[in-house]
């Protein structure tokens, strides 16, 4: 099975403008939760999404946004970028069984490292 | 609320060795631990989950963590480093009331020296 994948990998903006991350979660995986790791915050929790619902959600601003789509595939937005968006953009996806039972491990793409000047 | 704390920021060893890093965790409840690894400019790699089966639990690699309750603990080990294990590591713990949303200790950077 293939893994999670991100597109793109690298990528570079200036401030004050949007991004959008994708993310295609392992086949058969429904939950994908999107992940932040900077030096200084190390690794934080974004959101999660769930046919196609948002599920959860860190504390982050709303300039933050991601939506999921039928196939499970993810985005995230980002919009007006500021210097501190820097980071590496990691998302992670996970089967959940019937009935609700959380299998709770999740596994991670490689990320995008997203870079503002 | 659920946390981990990695007691060491830095762990630095000799190749063939032992390998210890440790973690502790705060829960309310049963908790979900994981330890993931991070080699550099990769993505994050599970190496060993435990959820309230045995409290030994053997991963890839060689790893493997002992879960023990009364001392809130969930420390990695493996007898032998090899250079390849050189990399950052992650205990993190599954908050079950968010959907599974994982809360990340602030990682242990494993050196292996020749």
């Amino acid at each position: 099975k293939a893994g999670v994948t991100q597109t793109p990998r690298y990528l570079i903006k200036t401030r004050g403008q949007q991004v959008t991350l994708s993310c295609s979660p392992i086949s058969g995986h429904r939950s994908v939760s999107w992940y932040q790791q900077t030096p200084g915050q190390g690794l934080q929790f974004l959101f999660e999404y769930f046919s196609e619902t948002q599920r959860n959600k860190g504390n982050f601003p709303g300039r933050f946004s991601g939506r999921q789509f039928s196939n499970s595939r993810s985005e995230m937005n980002v919009s007006t970028l500021e210097l501190g968006d820097s980071a590496l953009y990691l998302c992670a996806s996970s089967l959940e069984a019937s009935g609700g039972h959380y299998s709770y491990e999740q596994y991670f793409g490689p990320g995008t490292r997203l870079t503002v000047t | 609320a659920q946390s981990v704390t990695q007691l060491d920021s830095h762990v630095s060893v000799s190749e063939g060795t032992p390998v210890l890093l440790r973690c502790n965790y705060s829960s309310s409840y049963s908790p979900s631990l994981f330890w993931y690894v991070q080699h550099p400019n990769k993505g994050l790699q599970l190496l060993l989950k435990y959820t309230s089966a045995a409290t030994l639990v053997k991963g890839i690699n060689g790893f493997e963590a002992e879960f023990k309750k009364s001392e809130t603990s969930f420390h990695l080990t493996k007898p032998s480093a090899h250079m390849s294990d050189a990399a950052e590591y992650f205990c993190v713990v599954s908050d079950r009331n968010q959907g599974g949303k994982l809360i990340f200790g602030q990682g242990t950077e494993l050196s292996v020296k020749p």
